[in-house]
């Protein structure tokens, strides 16, 4: 398996626009994730699924940000619209039910707001 | 808000045996704790989880008391390779909601 897929790697972008994030989970996992990561804050859970369906958003700063996942396969992250302050490195992660947190990491997408 | 304290920072050298503890006072009662490591420029990597006493294999060990509130991370003679931080993550049950907490981190520097 080539492990968690997330693309573009690094996204650069201007205030304002729109920029959608994209994972693709290890086949048969059941969980994914998504995390923020910025030297101020550390590792932040944003959001959540179980099969598909979103388990808790709590974590996602504010309206801006939305996430969704179609299938087993595919998610996405969207911030609409951007601003400077999002800028940070976004990693997806899967998981496979029953094996307590043992999440399987993403390379990441470093996006920078301009 | 993290709920786990880990030390910010430790200094080791290479061969050495590098203890990190991680306190985490509202573990939930079924939750496991589970440690990462992380390069620069990568996602976190699974080392090693437990619930409790003592848990080994090929590259760590991890120690929990009984009352499941502290948990300690054992690296046996680390190498240079080794350098990277170490984040514990647990299950909180603070406010009555479950949230997956990684804590601050540990970033270790092993030195020649």
């Amino acid at each position: 398996d080539a492990g968690v897929i997330q693309s573009p790697r690094h996204e650069v972008t201007e205030m304002g626009q729109e920029v959608t994030l994209r994972c693709k989970p290890i086949s048969g996992h059941d969980y994914l994730f998504w995390y923020r990561q910025t030297m101020m804050r550390g590792l932040e859970l944003l959001i959540y699924f179980n099969n598909n369906v979103p388990i808790d958003d709590s974590g996602m700063p504010e309206d801006r940000f939305s996430a969704k996942m179609p299938n087993a396969s595919f998610s996405t992250l969207k911030i609409q619209p951007s601003e400077p302050r999002d800028s940070a490195v976004y990693f997806c992660a899967s998981m496979l039910a029953g094996t307590h947190n043992e999440q399987f990491f993403g390379p990441g997408t470093r996006l920078t707001v301009l | 808000l993290a709920k786990t304290t880990q030390p910010i920072s430790m200094d080791s050298y290479e061969g050495q045996e590098v203890n990190i503890t991680c306190s985490h006072n509202n573990i939930a009662t079924n939750d496991y704790i589970t440690w990462y490591q992380q390069f620069p420029s990568q996602g976190p990597r699974f080392i090693i989880q437990g619930y409790k006493t003592k848990v080994t294999n090929e590259v760590a060990s991890l120690f929990i008391p009984a009352d499941r509130k502290s948990s300690t991370l054992s690296l046996p003679r680390v190498s240079l390779s080794d350098t990277a931080v170490y984040y514990c993550l647990v299950g909180d049950r603070m406010d009555s909601s479950y949230k997956l907490i990684f804590g601050s981190g540990t970033r270790l520097l092993v030195r020649p």
